[in-house]
């Protein structure tokens, strides 16, 4: 199993509220991302961070905004939750220098806003 | 669009039978990536294959690569109810230095 961590699970939160998706990994990674994930369907990436104070947008367009303070924390935040922000999300890392960029995931927070 | 394009979509089987997937990816890669996805859970790395290999087992599992074809296969052998899953192939943007994720093939094994 790999050390990366998402809290919550799960969570259901009524539109309009401000959320924060946790991630934090113990294996040192300096390379962080978050995917977005309709059950069953492809894995979007809405962000990336190269290291501490770098953050940048992935493929899929989101409202969602991320930090890097510190190493093994990469929160994903939502200023105003809506309905279409419903989806699994899911976080993950790998080393800077690796030769195959093998990602380990977090398993996953599930957002449902009503 | 995503690199990477599974085949089938969806496969259904009994306990013991192979099981095949197949990857098309658009670019020239470094390596491709398999991974499982158990239902509501993270992706979980299985095996990778560079581009310079064509064939890569592990245990269960044997994968292909055909570069002129753009093009992985993914096979499970004597497959268990326990290989129930989503399984996708990955391929490394080198740029970001970010994995893209294909589709995904929902496998699933009858007892």
């Amino acid at each position: 199993e790999a050390d990366i961590y998402q809290t919550p699970r799960y969570l259901v939160i009524g539109t309009g509220k401000k959320i924060t998706l946790e991630c934090s990994q113990t294996m040192g990674h300096d390379k962080m991302y978050w995917y977005q994930q309709d059950p069953g369907m492809e894995l979007h990436l809405i962000h990336y961070s190269y290291g501490v104070n770098s953050t940048e947008k992935g493929d899929l367009s989101s409202e969602s905004t991320v930090s890097r303070i510190r190493t093994e924390h990469f929160p994903l935040t939502l200023e105003s939750a809506r309905p279409s922000h419903t989806s699994q999300y899911l976080c993950a890392s790998s080393e800077w220098d690796s030769s195959t960029y093998e990602q380990y995931f977090g398993p996953g927070t599930r957002l449902t806003v009503t | 669009s995503q690199q990477g394009e599974e085949d089938p979509q969806a496969l259904s089987i009994q306990e013991g039978e192979n099981a095949t997937m197949n990857c098309s990816y658009k670019t020239s890669i470094n390596n491709l990536q398999w991974y499982r996805q158990n239902s509501g859970r993270g992706l979980v790395h299985l095996i990778l294959i560079r581009s310079n290999e064509r064939e890569k087992h592990s245990g269960r599992l044997r994968v292909t690569l055909d570069t002129s074809k753009k093009s992985s296969s993914l096979l499970i052998t004597a497959s268990r109810a326990a290989d129930t899953a989503s399984y996708f192939c990955a391929t490394l943007d080198t740029g970001r230095r970010a994995l893209t994720f294909g589709s995904g093939t929902r496998l699933q094994v009858q007892p």
